[in-house]
């Protein structure tokens, strides 16, 4: 079955520091894509950065970059340098094709993430 | 650039009154339509989707529907809403690229009482 797992319910993490918010995923599909977008209180879903399944390097976007790990099947994100502005829901999404043909995201339950100062 | 917008930002409705939910796309030409439902502390459900004017794939039976009367016009509707409606409602569009990233607008959050 095709599933986004996210095992952190909540993190924390200290203002300027790194951490890192986990998403395994279960596809059979040579062809994926992954996601992550940023959820903060006001409820916008603002994405974050993507990562195909053929992709051979991992996905930077400023300070948010992608540990793609086939093998393992994990996609996790690493914020660097942390800001409070950070301080947000975080899901991780996998592109899947159906057998319509129809393109769509499979969701994970997301990390609540809070910076502290 | 493109922009997504929803209206309205927040409704309270009684329960058994209809709905009418608004998505509107802007700077972009035959997008992929989305409407999810996320509840309270959940992720998000996938409620329908639409390719074209007049395309809706429904993922969830349910009390809700959509429909695209235009190319970058989106509509959520039900005839009587059940307490088990309210949610924060998220639209989305994606282009017709390889990646298929969806960009959402800001939501409109719904409380049936």
């Amino acid at each position: 079955a095709q599933k986004i797992t996210q095992t952190q319910p909540g993190m924390f993490v200290q203002e300027k520091e790194a951490v890192t918010l986990d998403c395994t995923y279960d596809t059979s599909d040579p062809s994926y894509g992954l996601f992550w977008y940023k959820q903060p209180s006001s409820g916008e879903m603002i994405f974050l950065i993507y990562q195909g399944s053929y992709d051979q390097q991992n996905a930077t976007e400023g300070r948010y970059s992608l540990n793609f790990q086939k093998a393992r099947k994990s996609a996790n994100l690493v914020i660097s340098a942390s800001q409070l502005g950070d301080s947000a829901m975080y899901f991780c999404a996998m592109r899947v094709i159906n057998a319509g043909n129809n393109r769509k995201l499979i969701w994970g339950l997301g990390t609540s993430l809070a910076v502290n100062p | 650039s493109q922009t997504i917008h929803q209206w309205p930002a927040t409704l309270v409705q009684p329960v058994g009154s209809p709905l009418s939910l608004e998505c509107t796309v802007e700077g972009t030409s035959n997008p992929n339509l989305y409407w999810y439902r996320q509840a309270a502390g959940r992720g998000l459900q996938l409620l329908f989707y639409s390719v074209g004017i007049g395309q809706i794939s429904s993922e969830v039976p349910q009390n809700l529907s959509a429909s695209r009367p235009q190319d970058r016009q989106f509509i959520l509707s039900s005839k009587k809403l059940l307490l088990s409606d309210s949610g924060f409602y998220l639209c989305a569009w994606s282009g017709r690229v390889s990646t298929d990233t969806q960009y959402f607008g800001p939501g409109t959050r719904l409380t049936v009482l």
